[in-house]
């Protein structure tokens, strides 16, 4: 009964190619997000999607794509990946209709560019 | 968002009280602190959040000064599994239909607490 879970939990690619990181929540959330954790450990957000609005740092690279298929997935789709892009990244959810409604984090993708 | 300052890490006795304190001082009336921790190889995990009172729940209790410049999370009886990073976060709520960008969390570096046996 995992609220958002993320597929594939260990991710290993070469310079070059496209990759998709999967992201489901059963939690009826209407709003989903994407982070990346770097070496350092930091947490940096990259995207804020609900049916309405997608936020997008302006740091990221538009190599890097949210898919949203319907409210309970958003899928981060990766093109030409680069040595740079190695890190952790987990998918997140809240709901915008609850005041407090506090993140729902996934246990996270590690992604390995070689 | 306000910037948070917290320490790099801190050590608890396993059964004790682990205070963590936090910085806020350019917090704006309507911002809400969060604290949310990171076990190794896990996702963030929200614990508590308050506006100006104190709060409690089954995991910690949240200790806000009445300037609001500074909070302390309080885990009552740490236990080995407590052993995590612990970001405070401050963040507007915004309404109930608010944009995307006042959903987001910003994180700063945290504190790595150490219970230890």
């Amino acid at each position: 009964d995992t609220a958002v879970s993320q597929t594939p939990k260990y991710l290993v690619t070469q310079m070059g190619n496209d990759k998709s990181i999967k992201c489901e929540q059963n939690l009826g959330h209407d709003t989903m997000y994407w982070y990346k954790q770097d070496s350092k450990k930091f947490l940096k957000i990259m995207f804020s999607y609900n049916n309405k609005e997608l936020i997008i740092n302006e740091t990221v690279p538009n190599r890097f794509s949210p898919k949203s298929p319907d409210k309970a997935h958003l899928n981060l789709h990766i093109n030409s990946l680069e040595l740079g892009d190695s890190a952790v990244y987990f998918c997140a959810s809240s709901s915008q209709y609850s005041y407090n409604s506090p993140l729902h984090f996934g246990n996270g993708t590690r992604l390995t560019v070689t | 968002d306000a910037k948070t300052t917290q320490p790099t890490s801190m050590d608890c006795a396993e059964g004790r009280a682990a205070n963590l304190p936090c910085n806020h001082s350019t917090i704006s009336g309507n911002e809400y602190v969060y604290w949310y921790r990171q076990i190794h190889s896990q996702g963030p995990q929200y614990i508590i959040h308050g506006l100006k009172n104190n709060e409690t729940n089954e995991m910690a209790s949240l200790i806000i000064t009445e300037d609001r410049k500074s909070s302390t999370l309080i885990l009552p009886h740490a236990t080995l599994r407590d052993t995590a990073v612990y970001y405070c976060i401050v963040r507007d709520n915004g309404g109930i239909i608010s944009s995307g960008s006042a959903r987001q969390l910003t994180f700063g570096s945290g504190t790595q607490l150490t219970v230890l046996p």
